[in-house]
């Protein structure tokens, strides 16, 4: 049974850049058939997917996001992370590592617990 | 972008009675793609419905979902006190890739 673990600062001041990674154990992220993504939800609010990278490298970002957003792959830590530069208080949400999956349904089967981000100064 | 509109934000049932929950796309879309998860307070996510209709693994039959089209539901019988939650419908399709509806909380009446 995979798992996904997030880690990154709970805090970020506005303007800097929000850095996360998430742990990946019970199953490699280096092979194809999956697509290691990133969905946040604000406080109060519902579900926003920001995007995915797949084991070759190759990247998909929501385009409200896109001009910020950078993500990328350490398959010798078995972790992909997330980079969104120039926050601001509208970035502060529950931020989840998820599994998607590949084939006819594309589903998120696999959530981390989530991960509290506070843009604050 | 596909919009997905979850209507009403709130539902009331007592248990075991029979919640069915909306799910209406802005455009027809593929059937193969509708999810849908159950979220509880400081809970992730989970899979519940994905391809419009087939269980994910563990998830009782009294679970079900259909439609095609723009209209869809998830469809709780005989609801239990753990299924008191928030629901959420999910497309899979283009620009952006991944879209959301805004949820329906299922609340005890």
């Amino acid at each position: 049974q995979v798992q996904l673990q997030e880690s990154g600062p709970g805090l970020v001041k506005p303007s800097q850049t929000l850095s996360l990674t998430c742990t990946v154990s019970g199953g490699s992220i280096n092979r194809g058939g999956y697509y290691w993504s990133w969905i946040r939800q604000r406080p109060g609010k519902g579900l926003e997917w920001i995007g995915y990278i797949y084991y070759s490298g190759n990247t998909d970002y929501n385009p409200s996001l896109k001009s910020r957003l950078t993500m990328s792959l350490d398959t010798s830590k078995n972790q992909f992370s997330l980079m969104l530069s120039s926050v601001t208080a509208a970035d502060t949400a529950v931020y989840y590592c998820v599994r998607g999956m590949g084939g006819s349904y594309r589903p998120f089967d696999s959530w981390g617990q989530g991960t509290l981000v506070t843009v604050s100064s | 972008e596909i919009v997905l509109t979850q209507s009403p934000g709130t539902l009331s049932f007592s248990p075991g009675e029979r919640a069915t929950l909306s799910c209406r796309a802005s455009q027809s879309v593929s059937s193969s793609y509708l999810t849908w998860y159950q979220q509880k307070p400081g809970q992730a996510p989970r899979l519940l419905i994905y391809g419009t209709s087939t269980r994910a693994t563990g998830i009782p039959d009294r679970f079900s979902g259909s439609g095609s089209g723009t209209d869809f539901t998830l469809t709780i019988t005989r609801l239990q006190p753990d299924d008191f939650a928030v629901y959420y419908c999910q497309h899979f399709g283009s620009s952006p890739s991944y879209t959301f509806g805004q949820g329906t909380k299922l609340e005890i009446k």
